[in-house]
């Protein structure tokens, strides 16, 4: 049973376009959303996160956009440059009994051309 | 750097063998987490620490046991190895008791051929 849904499974973005990947959630006791980054040959890295209070945030070129009532949330990052291209992982995880266990979507391989 | 250590970096062994992976996690971080990640099922939590405690157990095979010491290091032991459990594994760490706000940071993973 998979928890998150995430698509496209693989993008390809010119230089300076937007890339957007959308993720899926069906259990409503998630309240954390972080987006991950991994490039070949390393491990995830924390790119940005979201709370469901809010419905968007935005650090630099990247902003989670987040519907609450759709149980829908999407990354977009604008003025793409080819140092993006990674494979990105949407995740979701709930407080309860304090423990943090992320459940990641399948992923998202990003190339961007120059 | 997240400041996650793991080794061995990769690692090939034989089925039906044991094999221990071990994971430092980042000064002064108490939680310690086990993701396994494979090309069919994507990034999946095995199993949690909090202080040497178990804390949360995810989709862990039998033959998989873990613990976390004094130390707070953590080792995985994986045993009676299958082909299917060729993967990456990724400790990752972080700072207070596992609530859903930590940022866990991930170490580099160790590549695991079973042949």
């Amino acid at each position: 049973q998979q928890q998150v849904k995430q698509s496209p499974q693989s993008l390809i973005v010119q230089k300076g376009g937007i890339s957007i990947i959308n993720c899926a959630y069906e259990n409503t006791a998630f309240d954390y959303f972080p987006w991950y980054q991994q490039f070949p040959g390393k491990g995830p890295a924390l790119l940005i996160a979201i709370r469901p209070d809010v419905s968007e945030k935005k650090e630099g070129r990247f902003t989670i956009s987040f519907n609450k009532s759709a149980k829908q949330f999407s990354l977009h990052i604008m003025d793409s440059q080819p140092g993006d291209s990674a494979t990105y992982f949407c995740a979701a995880t709930s407080w309860g009994g304090s423990q943090g266990n992320l459940i990641f979507g399948k992923g998202t391989k990003l190339s961007v051309k120059p | 750097d997240s400041g996650v250590t793991q080794t061995p970096k990769h690692l090939i062994t034989a089925t039906g063998q044991r094999v221990t992976l071990r994971c430092s996690p980042r000064s002064g971080d108490l939680s310690v987490y086990w993701y396994q990640q494979s090309l069919d099922q994507g990034l999946q939590f095995l199993i949690q620490y909090y202080n040497g405690e178990e804390r949360a157990k995810g989709n862990i095979l039998e033959r998989f046991s873990a613990q976390q010491f004094p130390d707070l290091h953590s080792e995985l032991n994986l045993s009676s190895l299958e082909l299917g459990d060729s993967a990456l594994y990724f400790c990752a760490s972080s700072g207070l008791a596992g609530g859903s706000t930590d940022t866990q940071y991930f170490g580099p993973g160790t590549r695991l051929t079973v042949l």
